[in-house]
């Protein structure tokens, strides 16, 4: 089954860009990976899936346009334009992999922005 | 609005049994899969489980599958997770979620 990395921490200052990286396993560069957002406190927010062309489907509900994902290879990038102290949290990344009862899906260690 | 609306907040002994609720609302039940996912202090999510409401199968992560229950009953949208032989680094707050719309979360404590 895939695995999938993410560096632990990244920062970025008020109103600059900041790109996050999620690194699938070796033989699984067509995979797709789900972004989530974990406010402080707060549960997760699923923010956008991501394959190799870009965006699957939309979305998640109230993600604004400053964020956007691209996928290249092994990995799976989420940008942050224009970062707000409202997007200081954890991201996650997560990946399905099987049908029926092989099914599974793992997240990534998570990677905690802090907006200086 | 799609709503998962989670039961409250418990506190188990070890070895005990726990049922937490997922009351789903805004989409049609059967449409998508409910995971359950937990999630302990400080750490990342970790996927449980899944059930098919449309009709009723479910999917476990090795780790969890002994001890482990999923259901769904469809007569009132409504999924529910049992996990059994309870220990102390089961404490975590466990979610359901559709992976794109999530519960709000409840907080399992186990503690003798």
């Amino acid at each position: 089954q895939p695995a999938v990395t993410q560096p632990p921490s990244a920062s970025a200052s008020l109103g600059a860009s900041i790109t996050l990286t999620c690194t699938l396993s070796s033989g699984y560069s067509n995979y797709k990976v789900d972004w989530y957002q974990q406010r402080p406190g707060k549960g997760p927010r699923f923010v956008m899936r991501v394959g190799t062309g870009g965006i699957v489907e939309t979305k998640g509900d109230g993600i604004p346009d400053r964020f956007s994902v691209l996928g290249s290879g092994l990995n799976r990038y989420l940008t942050i334009k224009n970062i707000q102290e409202e997007d200081e949290s954890d991201y996650y990344c997560g990946v399905d992999h099987g049908t029926g009862s092989n099914f599974v899906y793992v997240f990534g260690a998570g990677t905690k922005v802090t907006v200086l | 609005e799609v709503q998962l609306v989670q039961s409250g907040a418990e506190v188990k002994k070890p070895g005990a049994t726990v049922r937490i609720s997922c009351k789903v609302s805004g989409y049609t039940f059967t449409d998508y899969f409910l995971h359950w996912v937990q999630q302990a202090p400080g750490k990342e999510p970790e996927w449980m489980g899944l059930v098919d409401p449309e009709d009723g199968e479910t999917i476990y992560s090795e780790k969890f599958q002994d001890r482990l229950t999923i259901t769904a009953d469809t007569s009132i949208d409504t999924a529910y997770m049992d996990m059994s032989s309870l220990r102390s680094e089961d404490t975590a707050v466990y979610y359901c979620a559709t992976l794109r719309n999530w519960g709000q979360g409840t907080l399992v404590t186990i503690s003798s």
